[in-house]
């Protein structure tokens, strides 16, 4: 078991809303990393958070934001839903530092209709 | 850019039968690389990393090893159980792009493996 825990794990929404994504990171980790799986295609990088700070971000739009906790745990914001954004959403937490290995929760089913 | 390219898939095999499943990667400096897989429903496992050239990772009879002369982190197994059967992904991180973060993992699309009894 990895420790990473994400909610809800299944999500539908309608085009044009807005949805938060949660995730509680591994005890000890203070970096979290989301990523945006399309069926069929390997994670995409959206941002990442070290500290509360975001510290990078992937080929995503402003509407998909985030923040992170005190206590690590984070979230994910998409607004102005749209049918593309329908995905596997994962949190992964780690330790940071470039030759750790990142670990990740069972995700976020997130439909758009 | 940084990438990383698998081979298609699906890969179809008969228990016991010998695994290969090539990844090929372009990026700057030194990346770590590493094999993830993903159960049906599930997030994604670590399956094995190397994180400098000539490391050999393994973990449950699978092994890569990490070849900069050829760019490339093919995992391989002697003999796959129906218990593998999942989707697995090839990807590197420590090669981050400007704005990226510098732990970010760069995926593959994933190669399904498929192995019947």
């Amino acid at each position: 078991e990895t420790g990473v825990t994400q909610s809800p794990t299944h999500l539908i929404k309608t085009r044009g809303q807005q949805v938060t994504l949660r995730c509680s990171s591994q005890s000890g980790h203070n970096t979290v990393s989301w990523y945006q799986q399309a069926l069929g295609q390997g994670p995409q990088f959206i941002f990442q958070y070290y500290r509360e700070e975001e510290n990078g971000r992937g080929n995503f739009p402003p509407r998909f934001s985030g923040l992170q906790f005190p206590n690590y745990s984070s979230e994910l914001n998409v607004n102005a839903l749209e049918l593309d954004d329908s995905a596997l959403y994962l949190c992964a937490s780690s330790l940071g530092g470039v030759r750790t290995e990142a670990f990740f929760g069972q995700g976020t089913r997130l439909t758009v209709v | 850019g940084n990438s990383v390219t698998q081979m298609e898939g699906p890969v179809t095999l008969s228990e016991e039968a010998f695994l290969t499943i090539n990844c090929t990667y372009t990026a700057t400096g030194y990346p770590s690389l590493f094999w993830y897989v993903q159960y049906p429903g599930e997030g994604l496992q670590l399956l094995l990393k190397a994180t400098k050239a000539d490391d050999k990772g393994s973990n449950k009879g699978f092994e890569a090893t990490y070849r900069k002369e050829t760019t490339s982190f093919h995992l391989e197994k002697g003999s796959v159980q129906v218990s593998d059967s999942a989707v697995y992904f090839c990807a590197l991180g420590g090669a981050a792009e400007t704005g990226q973060a510098g732990t970010a993992l760069i995926f593959g699309k994933g190669t399904t493996l498929s192995v019947s009894s």
